[in-house]
């Protein structure tokens, strides 16, 4: 079965710091990879996505990820976090499921950023 | 552009009640998605809309959700009657196609509270 894994459900930075945030899937072929942020009382914003090709992929507010098929993971990177990066993160994975646009979502990682 | 509308943003009932919820997409856009998010856990789709046709429907509670799409624009998502368990927010969200590859724009969503 398809699924998306991130298993870090609360992850706490300093303003300034690296960030890293976990994601793990289980696809038969190649997936669509995207992760999104979600802000309280706001909806689901992408972040980045990737499909194919290069596998450092890079997105809105200065993240990156990177595609590791051999690791099965598609890992959200920022170099520098700034506080207003506080929010809920999640990974998200879709396939080639009979035509449909299917995202399976991971349960998400809570990131606090203290100033 | 305008993004994804939603209303109500908060509803609170009480078990065995009905609610409807109503979704405005993006303008032009073909695909609609009713998610469900349940505390802690990622968004879950419930089902999508390509035009006024049902795409995929297989985790909708049939027995008490129903969802409509006429003239292909907006819809409406209706529980009845609700359960303590359908305490969740509920997302809509729209891309202009069906295939993986078409970014999905969320609303803000609207959190329901069943008592």
């Amino acid at each position: 079965a398809q699924s998306v894994t991130q298993p870090d459900i609360h992850i706490t930075v300093s303003e300034g710091a690296s960030l890293e945030l976990r994601c793990n899937y289980s696809y038969g072929a190649t997936p669509y990879l995207f992760w999104y942020v979600q802000s309280p009382g706001q909806g689901l914003q992408l972040l980045l996505k990737y499909f194919s090709g290069d596998t450092l992929v890079q997105g809105i507010k200065g993240f990156e990820a990177e595609f590791k098929r051999s690791q099965s993971s598609f890992n959200l990177r920022k170099p520098s976090v700034h506080w207003s990066d506080a929010a809920e993160y999640f990974c998200a994975g879709g396939g080639l499921t009979g035509g449909g646009n299917k995202l399976t979502f991971g349960t998400g990682t809570q990131l606090k950023v203290e100033l | 552009e305008a993004g994804v509308a939603q209303s109500p943003r908060y509803k609170i009932i009480e078990k065995r009640q009905s609610v409807a919820f109503w979704c405005n997409p993006i303008s032009g856009h073909a695909t609609l998605y009713w998610y469900q998010q349940i505390l802690g856990q990622g968004p879950k789709l419930l089902i999508q809309f390509q035009n006024n046709g049902v795409v995929d429907d297989s985790q909708l509670p049939k027995d008490r959700f129903s969802a409509e799409r006429l003239k292909g624009v907006d819809s409406t998502l209706k529980i009845q009657p609700a359960k303590l368990e359908d305490s969740a927010v509920y997302l809509c969200a729209s891309s202009q196609g069906g295939g993986t590859y078409n970014e999905q724009f969320f609303g803000p969503g609207t959190r329901l509270t069943v008592l």
